[in-house]
């Protein structure tokens, strides 16, 4: 069964500062890593995926994530912060259990920026 | 191109009412999802469905009822609401599998429920 865990359910840092959001997983075959982020009061948008074809993945508004096989991670981090970056930030698994290909969701960490 | 639409976006039940809650999407996907998000819980798989006239069960499907008679709709029923079914609900769908976008779900913008 494939499972995540978001470590840290509120981060704060300062504008500027470097964002890093942790997440590891748990995986029995090669997953496929999501991260979603959450704006008050909205749906998720999906900011980047690994699925297996390189380990640094790039997404968008400046936010990468590095796919560690032997730490069982997949951290995202942003060098910069920005204000607009304050959100709730989901990792996620898909599930290869059954036929259904759901994601299984870590209990997410919300981000604050301070100016 | 609407991609995943919910309607309604909120909604007030008392103890021991009905409603559907309606998901289309107009990508042609083949999976379709009812996830349901509480503070500090994440996501949770309620129902799902891997196409057209098929559902099944996900993770916490008690006092829900769902239904997928066309592809791109996919009704969710609660029959007696209770407060504990507060919350907030997403769709999701997701292209057929085998493809290689199979893996990304795409999110509607959820549905607020709450049950008094």
């Amino acid at each position: 069964a494939q499972s995540v865990t978001q470590l840290g359910s509120h981060v704060s840092v300062s504008e500027g500062a470097l964002v890093l959001l942790r997440c590891n997983y748990s995986s029995s075959v090669p997953p496929y890593l999501f991260w979603y982020v959450q704006y008050p009061n909205q749906g998720l948008q999906l900011l980047l995926k690994y699925t297996s074809a390189a380990t640094l993945v790039k997404g968008i508004n400046g936010f990468e994530a590095e796919f560690k096989k032997s730490e069982t991670s997949f951290h995202l981090t942003k060098p910069s912060a920005h204000m607009s970056d304050a959100a709730e930030y989901f990792c996620a698994v898909r599930n290869y259990g059954g036929s259904q290909g759901n994601l299984i969701f870590g209990k997410g960490t919300k981000l604050s920026v301070k100016p | 191109n609407a991609g995943v639409t919910q309607t309604p976006k909120f909604r007030v039940l008392k103890t021991g009412q009905s409603m559907t809650l309606l998901c289309a999407q107009d990508m042609n996907h083949e999976y379709m999802y009812w996830y349901r998000q509480d503070p500090g819980m994440g996501l949770r798989l309620i129902h799902y469905s891997v196409g057209e006239g098929t559902t099944a069960k996900g993770e916490v499907p008690d006092g829900y009822n769902v239904s997928r008679l066309k592809k791109q709709n996919f009704l969710l029923g609660l029959e007696s609401a209770a407060p504990s079914q507060t919350s907030v609900y997403f769709c999701a769908s997701s292209y057929p599998s085998g493809s290689g976008a199979y893996n990304e779900q795409f999110f509607g913008p959820g549905t607020r429920l709450t049950v008094l």
